[in-house]
């Protein structure tokens, strides 16, 4: 793999429902994030991580959970589904050794929660 | 608060010049990043500044003005695959990026 991949790539979940939201990235990029994206709504972030072991809750960070285990996986829970997490999920990451610290974005995942 | 606004909409004519604009209020400011996002698709980086100025590559160019907390970006001679949301990105005191909503831009034959 080349870059940052998410799973799944949609779904459709029953309020009340636990769920993880997978993501992976292989450029060995010390910082991750999870943003989701509405309409009408900037990028607004939900948990990071600077680093494997340490995360930091962003703007919206009630409702979810997130783990960094190791450099490459960065995880986001939703404990118990809301309608309101109804959203487009990106997973990003970034190399503050990197000229710009640019954030490179996974494909994103659509979920649904009714 | 911290806040970013850009137009919601624009359209423009294939092969002309379109200029989207970005004003922010942030506390502190450590750069300025323009991405494009297709439909359906993720963000992808067009253009970062730092420094009061122009930023040319290729076609498209990124203008920073920090003391008028100020930042466009200009599209030339537009194809039909510049179609897509342009989001305009703030990192602030704390290092921490401020998205704005995006400006949608329509190309039109």
């Amino acid at each position: 793999i080349a870059g940052i991949t998410q799973a799944p790539t949609s779904q459709i979940l029953a309020a009340g429902r636990r769920m993880t939201l997978r993501c992976t990235q292989d450029m060995r990029h010390n910082a991750m994030y999870w943003y989701r994206q509405d309409l009408g709504l900037g990028l607004r972030l939900i948990h990071y991580s600077n680093t494997a072991g340490t995360t930091g809750k962003g703007e919206v960070p009630d409702g979810y959970s997130v783990s960094r285990a190791n450099t490459d996986d960065f995880p986001l829970t939703l404990a118990s589904a809301v309608p309101s997490q109804t959203s487009v999920y990106f997973c990003a990451s970034s190399d503050e050794r990197a000229s710009y610290n640019e954030q490179f974005f996974g494909p994103g995942t659509r979920l649904t929660v009714l | 608060g911290q806040n970013i606004d850009q137009p919601t909409e624009m359209t423009a004519t294939e092969g002309a010049i379109v200029q989207i604009n970005c004003t922010y209020q942030t506390s502190g400011f450590n750069g300025l990043f323009w991405y494009q996002q297709h439909a359906g698709e993720a963000p992808t980086f067009l253009s970062y500044n730092v420094l009061d100025g122009l930023e040319e590559k290729g076609r498209f160019s990124s203008f920073l003005s920090r003391s008028k907390g100020y930042s466009y970006l200009l599209l030339k001679e537009l194809q039909m695959k510049d179609s897509a949301s342009y989001l305009c990105a703030v990192t602030d005191s704390n290092y921490q990026l401020i998205w704005g909503a995006g400006t949608k831009l329509i190309i039109k034959p």
